[in-house]
């Protein structure tokens, strides 16, 4: 089963409106990590997230990791066409395990559509 | 400007030939990684090195080999092993190894037929 769960797996969205995309662990999640992607390109990094109830904001785009920090979302303000892409969760899982860390655990991502 | 870059950009090969995918980092990261992405899959992480000289294997290591004698450089070897080596490779880095965000190349597509 997939350790990280990612939500929705696709998103259309009209440009101006808002959004969410969630990713959910049934493990405690000791860093959660947001990325964005273009399709065939590398990943770039938006936002890190280690405490539980944190929040961090950058432009439009707010993360959050809630208290019992097995769930992140994120919300886009506002979306533009520059927003549109694959975004990507990752996570430290496997600290707590008693196996070691073992890098981080990436969602299968969500692709993001915005609709002119 | 400092980065991450991997070469090339696209590979082709015939099956049962070696290749070797190159990454190199000028950021002074310890720690670098290269994972393995396709469609529906999401990234998938092959091997990581903590440190120079030394590296372990991801989840899925089986037909892949690794070197990591400079900290600057963590080349990725595809043996003819690998049954089904095309894929999108990306290579990436962090300060340190757990609690560090970490910073991707461009990645390389390696078709083979």
């Amino acid at each position: 089963s997939q350790e990280l769960e990612q939500s929705p797996q696709s998103l259309i969205v009209q440009e101006g409106k808002n959004l969410t995309i969630n990713c959910t662990s049934s493990k405690t999640l000791y860093g959660l990590y947001w990325y964005k992607q273009k399709y065939g390109e590398g990943l770039i990094f938006l936002m890190m997230l280690q405490k539980g109830g944190e929040e961090k904001s950058h432009e439009k785009i707010t993360a959050k990791l809630d208290e019992k920090k097995q769930q992140s979302s994120l919300h886009i303000t506002a979306s533009q066409p520059s927003h549109a892409g694959i975004y990507l969760c990752g996570a430290d899982i496997n600290i707590g395990s008693g196996g070691g860390a073992d890098g981080l655990t990436f969602g299968k991502g969500t692709h993001l559509i915005i609709q002119p | 400007d400092g980065g991450i870059t991997q070469s090339p950009k696209y590979l082709f090969r015939k099956e049962g030939q070696n290749v070797t995918l190159s990454c190199e980092q000028n950021l002074n990261h310890d720690a670098m990684y290269w994972y393995r992405q396709d469609p529906g899959q999401g990234l998938r992480l092959i091997y990581y090195s903590q440190i120079v000289n030394d590296f372990q294997k991801g989840d899925i290591a089986e037909g892949y080999s690794v070197s990591r004698e400079k900290k600057e450089s963590f080349p990725l070897t595809v043996t003819s092993a690998q049954k089904n080596p095309t894929a999108f490779y990306l290579c990436a880095s962090s300060m340190g190894f757990v609690g560090y965000e970490q910073y991707f190349g461009p990645g390389t597509r390696l078709t083979v037929t």
